[in-house]
C-alpha cells in the first residue's frame, strides 16, 4: 500500500524565514508526486507535479524537488498569504489513478 | 477558481438519511474523483469515473455509490448516514485518467454534517 508521510506537522514562520516541507514516500512504481495547496475549508489548489527524481519546479517563492524516496518543497521569503496547509501526494504506476494523500503540513507565516 | 463545481457547498442532515453530492469537472476534463476528507484521517479517495465508467475504487463503504452521467457531471449518492460520515467531499478532474500528464483539480467540496 502506498504510503506518504509529511513533516514536521506545523511550522510557524516569520516573515522572510525560508524553510522547507518534507514528503517521504513509498509507492511500487511512482507516476508522479503532486503537491497542492489547502486553505481553510476550500479544495486543494493544484501547484506542482514531479515526475522523476532530480526534477525541479517552481511558482513564485516556491520550490518543490524530488529524490526517489522523498520531495521537499522548498519556501523562500515566505509572505503571510503563503499560510496554508501544503498536501503531498503520489500516484502509483497502477491500474488506477488515485492519489494516496500524506497528511499535509500546516504553514503559519507571522509578519 | 479550478473550473470544478460543486453542489451544495454545505448540507446538514439526520442518521438515516440519504444524500446527493453533485459535481460537474473542468470544461473537457473525462475523469472524474471523489474524495472524503476528514478531520482523522486526512484526504482518502473513493472512486473514479472515466467517461461514465467506474476506473477505480478506493476505501468507499458499500453504503456510498457514485455514477457518471454521458454530460460528465457526477453524483457522489450517500446513504443509512451514520454521524462518522460527516466530512468534506472533493470533487477533482483531470483530462484523461490514463495519461502521465494527470493533474487532478479539486472542487469546492461539500459539507456534509450529520446530525
Amino acid at each position: 500500500e502506498d504510503q506518504v508521510t509529511q513533516s514536521p506537522e506545523a511550522l510557524r514562520l516569520q516573515e522572510g524565514e525560508s524553510s522547507s516541507l518534507n514528503c517521504s514516500y513509498t509507492v511500487s512504481g511512482l507516476r508522479g508526486l503532486f503537491w497542492y495547496r489547502q486553505d481553510p475549508g476550500k479544495g486543494p489548489e493544484f501547484l506542482f507535479t514531479l515526475y522523476s527524481a532530480g526534477e525541479e519546479k517552481e511558482k513564485e517563492r516556491l520550490k518543490a524537488t524530488l529524490t526517489k524516496k522523498e520531495s521537499f518543497l522548498h519556501i523562500t521569503a515566505p509572505k503571510p498569504e503563503d499560510s496554508a496547509t501544503y498536501l503531498c501526494a503520489v500516484q502509483a504506476r497502477s491500474n488506477d489513478y488515485k492519489l494516496s494523500f500524506g497528511a499535509g503540513t500546516t504553514v503559519t507565516v507571522r509578519a | 477558481d479550478s473550473g470544478v463545481t460543486q453542489t451544495p457547498k454545505h448540507l446538514i442532515t439526520a442518521t438515516g438519511q440519504r444524500v446527493t453530492l453533485r459535481c460537474s469537472p473542468r470544461s473537457g476534463d473525462l475523469s472524474v474523483y471523489w474524495y472524503q476528507q476528514s478531520l482523522d484521517q486526512g484526504l482518502q479517495f473513493l472512486i473514479q469515473y472515466y467517461n461514465g465508467e467506474e476506473r477505480a475504487k478506493g476505501n468507499i463503504l458499500e453504503r456510498f455509490s457514485a455514477q457518471q452521467f454521458p454530460d460528465l457531471h457526477s453524483e457522489l449518492n450517500l446513504s443509512s448516514l451514520e454521524l462518522g460520515d460527516s466530512a468534506l467531499y472533493f470533487c477533482a478532474s483531470s483530462v484523461d485518467g490514463r495519461a502521465s500528464y494527470n493533474e487532478q483539480f479539486f472542487g469546492p467540496g461539500t459539507r456534509l454534517t450529520v446530525l
